[in-house]
């Protein structure tokens, strides 16, 4: 069975710092990752997609994520943090006919 | 850009009553999900249709929540009767075969805001 942990409730950031998300996923096969964007009283919104090609995948809004097997890791990370980023974030996993997500990490930005 | 459409955006009941949402997936996406999303949580899948059949239901609590898509393009979600517990965001989300062999996940609407009072 796939699932994905997300460490870390909270992570504030000042404004202009790294971001990092963590990320690690349980999985009995090859797994296709996803991290998803959650605004106030909205769906989610894909940020970004591993799916065995390349493992530092881009995404949008200057994020990016790195597939690391070794430490079955997908963290997600932005250099430096606009206030805009501010939300909840989302690392999901594909099962066999559907996405398991964890529980979320919510994004403070500090001005 | 081709939009899930969800309604309504925000939902107050009280409890004991019924209440319903509607989803609307992005033409020609014949997967369409419903999810539920507690505060402070992650999504988890409620029920998934293939077109106009159900793929999975098990995490569907089935004496008070029912979901029917009829013609295999939208989809209701019925809740009868409402409970205090479950105040929530109802996500749809869709997707076509092409997006799902391809690793592309779905995409999802806006939600509605369920509280039950």
């Amino acid at each position: 069975a796939q699932s994905v942990t997300q460490l870390g409730s909270h992570v504030s950031v000042s404004e202009g710092a790294l971001v990092l998300l963590r990320c690690n996923y349980s999985s009995s096969v090859p797994p296709y990752l996803f991290w998803y964007v959650q605004y106030p009283n909205q769906g989610l919104q894909l940020l970004l997609k591993y799916t065995s090609a390349a493992t530092l995948v881009k995404g949008i809004n200057g994020f990016e994520a790195e597939f690391k097997k070794s430490e079955t890791s997908f963290h997600l990370t932005k250099p430096s943090a606009h206030m805009s980023d501010a939300a909840e974030y989302f690392c999901a996993v594909k099962g066999a006919n559907n996405l398991f997500f964890g529980t979320g990490t919510r994004l403070t930005v500090i001005p | 850009e081709a939009e899930v459409a969800q309604s309504p955006r925000y939902k107050i009941t009280e409890k004991s009553q019924a209440v319903a949402f509607w989803c609307d997936p992005i033409s020609g996406h014949a997967t369409l999900y419903w999810y539920r999303q507690i505060l402070g949580q992650g999504p988890e899948l409620l029920v998934q249709f293939q077109d106009e059949s159900v793929v999975d239901d098990s995490q569907l609590p089935k004496d008070r929540f029912s979901a029917e898509r009829l013609k295999g393009v939208d989809s209701t979600l019925k809740i009868q009767p409402a409970e205090l517990g479950d105040s929530a965001m109802y996500l749809c989300a869709s997707s076509s075969q092409f997006q799902m062999d391809g690793q592309y996940g779905y995409t999802f609407g806006s939600g509605t805001r369920l509280t039950v009072v």
